[in-house]
Parts: structure tokens; sequence; C-alpha cells
């Protein structure tokens, strides 16, 4: 069965403190994405990576950083967190390709940055 | 900008009935609409609408795809407590492969 794993379910922060999310999939996918996802606002694109150390802005990366070293790794960095980026962040992965653009999602992390 | 708009944002209904949520989009080179359901953390895959008129249908769930008038339904019959979840819907942007969702419709559905 296809897996995106996401390495904590739940994690506290201080303002300030560097965060590191991390996301893995085993389905050999190109491509991999990173959402935060708030009340009323819905899933919004930070970053996407469609190759090893290839990475897009999305929507709202202001605040925020990625790095693929491998194809199957996704890591999110907040480099200085603050607390408007306590959010629920969620992991994808697809393949790379134009006729199917289904996404597979982790189980999220929920960041509460105090 | 890419927009894809869903209605309601929630709905409460009784264990029985039949609901409809809406999505509407306005996309360029429009390829696809997606519909997920997510009932903890993760959202998982429902359907994936190219074709207008052709319902795609998996259970008690269907949805339809209408191109000319820019929008997609998803039909949920008998509805059950099980069925209670956010279902989003997306569309990928022009010459990307990234999504733009919705906000999503929070469905309540109570015995």
């Amino acid at each position: 069965d296809v897996k995106v794993t996401q390495s904590s379910r739940y994690l506290v922060k201080r303002t300030g403190e560097k965060v590191f999310l991390e996301c893995v999939q085993d389905m050999d996918h190109e491509n991999m994405f990173w959402y935060r996802q708030d009340p009323g606002l819905g899933l919004r694109l930070i970053y996407f990576s469609y190759d090893v150390k290839m990475k897009e802005k999305g929507d709202i990366p202001e605040g925020y950083s990625v790095s693929r070293e491998k194809k199957e790794r996704f890591s999110l960095i907040l480099e200085s967190a603050s607390t408007n980026q306590t959010s629920m962040y969620l992991c994808a992965s697809s393949e790379w390709s134009a006729t199917n653009e289904k996404l597979f999602f982790g189980s999220g992390t929920q960041l509460s940055v105090l | 900008e890419d927009k894809v708009v869903q209605s309601p944002l929630s709905l409460v209904v009784h264990e029985g009935d039949t609901v409809t949520l809406n999505c509407s989009y306005e996309v360029t080179n429009f390829r696809s609409l997606l519909w997920y359901k997510q009932e903890k953390k993760a959202p998982t895959f429902l359907f994936m609408l190219t074709s207008s008129g052709i319902e795609k249908k998996s259970g008690r769930l269907s949805s339809i795809l209408d191109k000319k008038e820019l929008f997609s339904i998803l039909n949920i019959t008998a509805t059950q407590t099980g069925d209670s979840a956010i279902y989003l819907c997306a569309s990928p942007g022009a010459g990307s492969y990234q999504l733009t969702f919705g906000k999503g419709t929070k469905l309540s559905v109570i015995p």
C-alpha cells in the first residue's frame, strides 16, 4: 500500500526556534508538496519539488524553506518559527504525469508555536 | 489566478439523508477536477473527473462534472455517521502539477 509518512503528528515549539518537518514517501514519486491547512482558509501550497534538489515556491513560501536531497524525502524548514505558523502541515506526493494529478497525503503534523 | 470555490462550507444532516456538495472552478487550461475526503488528518482520494456528463460512482458516493458551467457535484446517498468529514475539491493549475484546493465542505452526519 502506498505510503507518505510525516515524522511527527504533534509538535510544540517556541518562537524563534528552527523547526524541521520531515516527509518520506515510498512510491518513487517525482513530485512532492508541502501544504498548510488552516480553518476557513483551506489547503495552501507552501513549496513543491518535481525532482531531487529542485524546488518551486507555492502560494505562501514566506518564512519557509525546503530541502530535497533524496527522491523519497522532502523536508520543510521554518528558519525562525513564529506564532502565525501554528497550523496543520500536510505533505503529499504524486507521479510525474500530465494525466494523473492524484496526490497521496501524509497524516499531517499539527505544529503549535508558542 | 486559478480559483476553486466550494459550497456550502458546512452542512449538518441526519443519517439516511442525501447530500449534494458543490464545487465551482475557474482554472486556466482545465485538465481535471479531484475530490478528496479528509476524516482525521490525511485527505484520501475519492474521484478524478476529466469529462463532462460522465458520472463516477463508488458505493453511495457519486460525482459528475459540467465543463460548460464549470462546476462539479459530489452526491452522497443514505448518509452514515462515517461520512462525517471535510470534503475537498481541487484542480491542477495551468502547466503545473500543483493542485488548487477549495476551502472544503465540512459535513456532519448526526444519528
